[in-house]
């Protein structure tokens, strides 16, 4: 596709479930990035990636937070034992990658409700 | 400990007005960019600056980054209501460009 894609767009799940969300960058991006972002406020980084290497997962909240690129394209940010405060929009975005002025391109989110 | 402070958090004008929005730190950034984002989407940037005072230009938009690279300005002339949406300033620190610094964010309503 022409842009960064994102699936589910929703997910609600029940406390204590797993879920897995999936970011398909543009074709051709070499670096991905997973953000969580509270309504209303800028992005919170999580981790990203290099081709299939997770260059940084600082952001991580917690060891139930994992995510993989094992092709270098297609990403998986997998929550574990989910809780009501893993609530929020997650966003995933793909750049180039190419020197200090690179621009990264957002997918539309995933918006996960924990009940 | 915010790196990046945004003011004001919520701006609303009338269509016309004049605006500035602040991005301030006390850590100096590689480049610092701004995003404009519309509700249901995702940040869309706007301008990247790298150089210590310089000035870029998007039409009725203004952005400068301090002599110091710790801060930016967005100047917005005579807003219209399609410029309405959240202003985010994100910065990059030297040695780690990838991993961007966001500010919290500015959101903005121009009523018609």
């Amino acid at each position: 596709g022409a842009g960064v894609s994102q699936s589910p767009r929703y997910k609600v799940t029940k406390r204590g479930q797993d879920v897995a969300l999936r970011c398909d960058p543009i074709s051709g991006h070499v670096s991905l990035y997973w953000y969580r972002q509270a309504l209303g406020q800028g992005p919170e980084f999580l981790t990203y990636f290099n081709y299939e290497a997770q260059q940084d997962k600082s952001g991580l909240p917690n060891d139930r937070f994992s995510a993989e690129r094992p092709e270098g394209s297609i990403s998986t940010l997998t929550i574990q034992r989910t809780e009501q405060r893993d609530s929020a929009m997650y966003r995933c975005a793909s750049s180039l990658a190419r020197g200090t002025q690179e621009t990264q391109y957002f997918g539309p989110g995933t918006r996960l409700l924990v009940l | 400990t915010q790196l990046l402070e945004q003011s004001p958090q919520f701006l609303s004008i009338q269509e016309g007005e004049n605006l500035t929005v602040y991005c301030n730190s006390s850590s100096v950034f590689s480049s610092l960019q701004w995003y404009r984002q519309e509700p249901g989407e995702g940040p869309v940037l706007l301008v990247t600056v790298v150089t210590g005072g310089e000035v870029k230009k998007l039409k009725r938009l203004t952005f400068q980054f301090g002599d110091a690279r710790k801060d930016s300005s967005l100047h917005i002339t005579a807003a219209q209501p399609g410029d309405t949406g959240l202003y985010l300033c994100a910065g990059a620190r030297a040695g780690n460009n990838r991993k961007l610094i966001w500010g919290l964010g500015t959101s903005l309503a121009v009523n018609p």
